[in-house]
């Protein structure tokens, strides 16, 4: 089984500032990574995915994550933030058999702030 | 990419009705569909895997009498909450993998379900 933690739960940044959210994993078996953003009131659309290969992976909006074996983590960046990133950012894993069913972690709250 | 279509979006309803909600993937197939439970504030959680043709698979702990799950067609899956609570209000999303890309899903906008 796998579980995912999302260490923060809400992220305050200023526009045009970094930004990482965290997110750590347990598994016991490889597993792939993703991270979705959802807005108010939707469903939920990929940021980018960590699937084998090089371990800093880039997606959508400026976003990137790196992946980390070691420390089981893969946070996810962005070098500056806009006021239209704030959302709720959802990091998930699942196993490489059944790839479409994921585990998400709790979820970070990014506000940004002008 | 590809989309999936939940209808409805809101549903308000009363306790001890039953309420259904849609799963539609509009240009592509799905053999196979996903359907997550997000409580406020919360992360999502799996319920049940809906299967064309055959019957759905429940995650434990979750109730298959009181969430029916039927998947129609392999455009189609529903997911009924029966005999509604207040503690059933919850945002419900639907998810359906990608026909082509066998690590990605695509998701519905999600339904908001208040039972009162």
């Amino acid at each position: 089984a796998q579980s995912v933690t999302q260490l923060d739960s809400q992220v305050p940044v200023f526009e045009e500032a970094p930004v990482e959210l965290r997110c750590n994993y347990s598994s016991s078996v490889s597993v792939y990574l993703f991270w979705y953003v959802q807005y108010p009131n939707q469903g939920l659309q990929l940021l980018l995915k960590y699937l084998s290969g090089s371990t800093l992976v880039k997606g959508i909006n400026g976003f990137e994550a790196e992946f980390n074996k070691s420390q089981t983590s893969f946070h996810l960046r962005k070098p500056s933030v806009h006021i239209s990133d704030t959302a709720e950012y959802f990091c998930a894993v699942s196993d490489r058999g059944g790839a479409q069913k994921l585990v998400f972690g709790q979820g970070t709250r990014l506000t940004i702030n002008p | 990419g590809a989309v999936v279509s939940q209808h409805p979006s809101w549903v308000i309803c009363k306790s001890g009705t039953s309420v259904k909600i849609e799963c539609r993937s509009l240009d592509f197939q799905a053999t196979t569909m996903f359907w997550y439970r997000q409580f406020p504030k919360q992360s999502l959680m799996l319920m049940a895997t809906s299967n064309e043709g055959s019957k759905a698979t429940y995650e434990q702990g979750v109730e298959k009498d009181k969430f029916l799950i039927n998947h129609a067609s392999l455009t189609l899956s529903t997911l009924t909450v029966t005999s509604a609570h207040p503690e059933d209000s919850s945002f419900y999303i639907c998810s359906a993998p990608s026909a082509t890309e066998n690590t990605e899903a695509f998701f519905g906008q999600g339904t908001r379900l208040t039972v009162v």
